[in-house]
């Protein structure tokens, strides 16, 4: 079993839809959580921390069900400029991240 | 947010031949370095862990003395392939935690631009 698991999509959703990434992870000691994006050919990029509170950065809300071991990334009223892939990213206690394979979304006009 | 910058962007090499990556830490000082390796359509995986002055630590199933990697400076971190062969063709990317003396971590991981490797 991988250590985190993830839909690769594609999501392919209009202009304004709203849609949601779920990722599950193994590890229950894992300690923190984040979501980046990665552009096709380019490095990783931190979208978002994620808290078990839950948190929001404008269209973008993360969620943490340590219960569960699930972490959820909701993007509201997409762009264009949404079109990436969304990597679940879980640290370990010896800090180091493990990616998941990423979430593919395509926004289309 | 911090900068760390990684050379060569691209570089294309013959087989068996041995290629040098450098990451740097533009404006920080990071104790610690982590090298990814990424194919098509997968994930990000772990490499190893370039500690400064002392000995990386390398994940189960990748070669050390294949993938040389030195951490002589607070600022610099290489990765060197060696001998290298067509299926090490792939994306390397470096990353860096902000551990500037004064600074609180944030915990946020730094990326450089990546590296991609084509052995002929």
């Amino acid at each position: 079993r991988k250590e985190v698991e993830q839909d690769p999509g594609p999501f392919n959703v209009p202009e304004g839809a709203t849609v949601a990434f779920n990722c599950t992870y193994s590890n229950s000691a894992s300690q923190s959580f984040f979501w980046y994006r990665q552009d096709c050919r380019k490095e990783p990029k931190l979208l978002m921390s994620v808290y078990s509170s839950g948190n929001e950065d404008g269209r973008f809300t993360a969620q943490l069900n340590r219960a569960s071991q699930y972490i959820s990334l909701l993007i509201r009223d997409s762009k264009l400029s949404d079109s990436a892939t969304y990597l679940c990213v879980v640290m370990d206690s010896s800090y180091k991240l493990i990616f998941g394979s990423g979430t593919r979304l395509l926004v289309r006009p | 947010g911090a900068v760390v910058s990684q050379h060569p962007s691209w570089v294309i090499c013959k087989s068996g031949t041995s290629v040098k990556i450098e990451c740097r830490s533009l404006d920080f000082q990071a104790t610690t370095m982590f090298w990814y390796r990424q194919f098509p359509k997968q994930s990000l995986m772990l490499m190893a862990t370039s500690n400064e002055g002392s000995k990386a630590t390398y994940e189960q199933g990748v070669e050390k003395d294949k993938f040389l990697i030195n951490h002589a400076s607070l600022t610099l971190s290489t990765l060197t392939v060696t001998s290298a062969h067509p299926e090490d063709s792939s994306f390397y990317i470096c990353s860096a935690r902000d551990h500037t003396w004064g600074r609180g971590d944030t915990g946020e991981l730094f990326f450089g631009e990546g590296s991609r490797l084509t052995v002929l």
